[in-house]
């Protein structure tokens, strides 16, 4: 039981490229989350998804699109980077239907120059 | 909207110690819930302990408490006996009943000094 497992752990990019973070969870967790941490701040919401296919925005989804098309995966894509999206980028999953913990993957560190 | 925030951006004690980290809250909410989570330098986000509004009695865990004052929308952390692997950030976050996403402080990075 691997938990929430993200790829990549770190990556460069430039100003433009695309890229895409895998976020993968074993724990048959319906609800799962993006999030991204900048110096100084807490997580901020990115997407999330209550289901497979279905989507919706958090706080901060401008320059981010997801999909689910597996329970099990979740996925952020950045179409054009920017140097705004310099941030750790995490991913967390939980059981619907009632409140439970948030399980988080380890993160992944994204540099955009 | 529901904030969260955290007033002390570090804090520093003895091993051994006691110490204790803020955090309120704002909501028009009457269910919902806290949580205290632990980012060690490793990253990972780490669950502490969490707190159901509707339950007076404050949360423990092992040597992790909480002072949950519901009207004073005050949600602070006790840490007992404090060690050196108590070194993290710590983030307080509040959820909503039936939202299902969290909402974060800013943090507090507290150091355990040998």
């Amino acid at each position: 039981n691997a938990g929430v497992t993200q790829t990549p752990k770190f990556r460069v990019l430039k100003t433009g490229q695309s890229m895409t973070l895998l976020c993968a969870q074993d724990m048959n967790h319906e609800y799962m989350y993006w999030y991204r941490q900048d110096p100084g701040m807490g997580l901020r919401l990115i997407h999330y998804s209550v289901g497979e296919g279905t989507t919706a925005k958090g706080e901060v989804p401008d320059g981010y699109n997801v999909s689910r098309l597996k329970k099990q995966n979740f996925l952020l894509g950045l179409e054009s980077a920017a140097p705004s999206q310099t941030s750790v980028y995490f991913c967390a999953s939980q059981t619907g239907g009632r409140v439970e913990t948030q399980y988080f993957g380890p993160g992944t560190r994204l540099l955009v120059l | 909207a529901q904030t969260v925030t955290q007033s002390q951006p570090e804090m520093s004690v003895q091993e051994a110690e006691t110490v204790t980290l803020s955090c309120t809250y704002d909501t028009s909410e009457s269910n919902y819930y806290l949580f205290w989570y632990k980012q060690p330098p490793s990253r990972q986000m780490i669950l502490v302990i969490r707190q159901e509004a509707y339950k007076q009695q404050n949360a423990t865990e092992n040597r992790f408490s909480v002072n949950f004052q519901k009207a004073a929308k005050s949600f602070s952390l006790k840490i007992s006996d404090s060690q050196l692997g108590d070194t993290a950030m710590y983030f307080c976050a509040f959820m909503k009943q039936g939202a299902q996403k969290l909402v974060f402080g800013q943090g507090t990075r507290l150091t355990i000094n040998p």
